[in-house]
């Protein structure tokens, strides 16, 4: 079975500034994806980047980029130029051949940003 | 509808009494998921649909937990007999095919609370 793990319970970062939020994961499946995904106070689940294990460059989305360290099973997201708009909690999730496409979440990391 | 949705948002109710939690996925998706998020904890997988069908029935908690969904669209997740513990925010997501690496998009969800 797959397993996410958010080390960092909640994040503090300066308007602009950059923060790196942490997940690490654990599985035995070859193929798989990983997901970051961000719950604003409306609870509304919204997609921010997305990776497939067999590729071995970063995605990227804008402000948005990852760090994927395969042999790690690390999967960390950064955030530059971080706005008012990004604070939230956000998940980080994965997903495989086998899971029929149902998302298996970490706890969560809040993010908090400060003007 | 241009996104999921979900209703009631929230739905307060006494313990004993039985819910419906109805979600509306976007049109034409055939996967559709059911999760619950309890507070300060990550979103825990209930159940899917591929179509009508609900393959894998595991994830749901207890046998008080059913889902349905009719004509390929609307799903109902009802909980018979509330307990306390079934407090949590319940969301729904759809997409366009069951797949690892498919987009789920997610409704606001319902917070239920039991008293």
């Amino acid at each position: 079975a797959q397993t996410v793990t958010q080390s960092q319970p909640e994040m503090s970062v300066q308007e602009a500034e950059t923060v790196t939020l942490s997940c690490t994961y654990d599985t035995s499946e070859s193929d798989y994806y990983l997901f970051w995904y961000k719950q604003p106070p409306s609870r509304q689940m919204i997609l921010v980047i997305r990776q497939e294990a067999y590729k071995q460059q970063n995605a990227t989305e804008n402000r948005f980029s990852v760090n994927f360290q395969k042999a790690a099973k690390s999967f960390s997201l950064k955030i530059s130029d971080s706005q008012l708009g990004d604070a939230a909690m956000y998940f980080c999730a994965s997903s495989y051949g086998g899971s029929q496409g149902n998302l298996i979440f970490g706890k969560g990391t809040k993010l908090s940003v400060k003007p | 509808g241009a996104g999921v949705s979900q209703s009631p948002s929230n739905k307060v109710t006494e313990k004993g009494k039985d819910v419906e939690l109805r979600c509306d996925p976007i049109s034409g998706h055939t996967a559709l998921y059911w999760y619950r998020q309890s507070l300060g904890q990550g979103l825990e997988f209930l159940i899917y649909f591929q179509g009508n069908s609900a393959p894998d029935k595991s994830g749901l908690p207890s046998d008080r937990f059913s889902a349905e969904r009719t004509g390929g669209s609307v799903s109902t997740l009802t909980i018979q007999r509330t307990q306390q513990e079934d407090s949590a925010v319940y969301l729904c997501a759809s997409s366009l095919y069951i797949g690892m690496n498919t987009e789920a998009f997610f409704g606001q969800g319902t917070r239920l609370t039991v008293v």
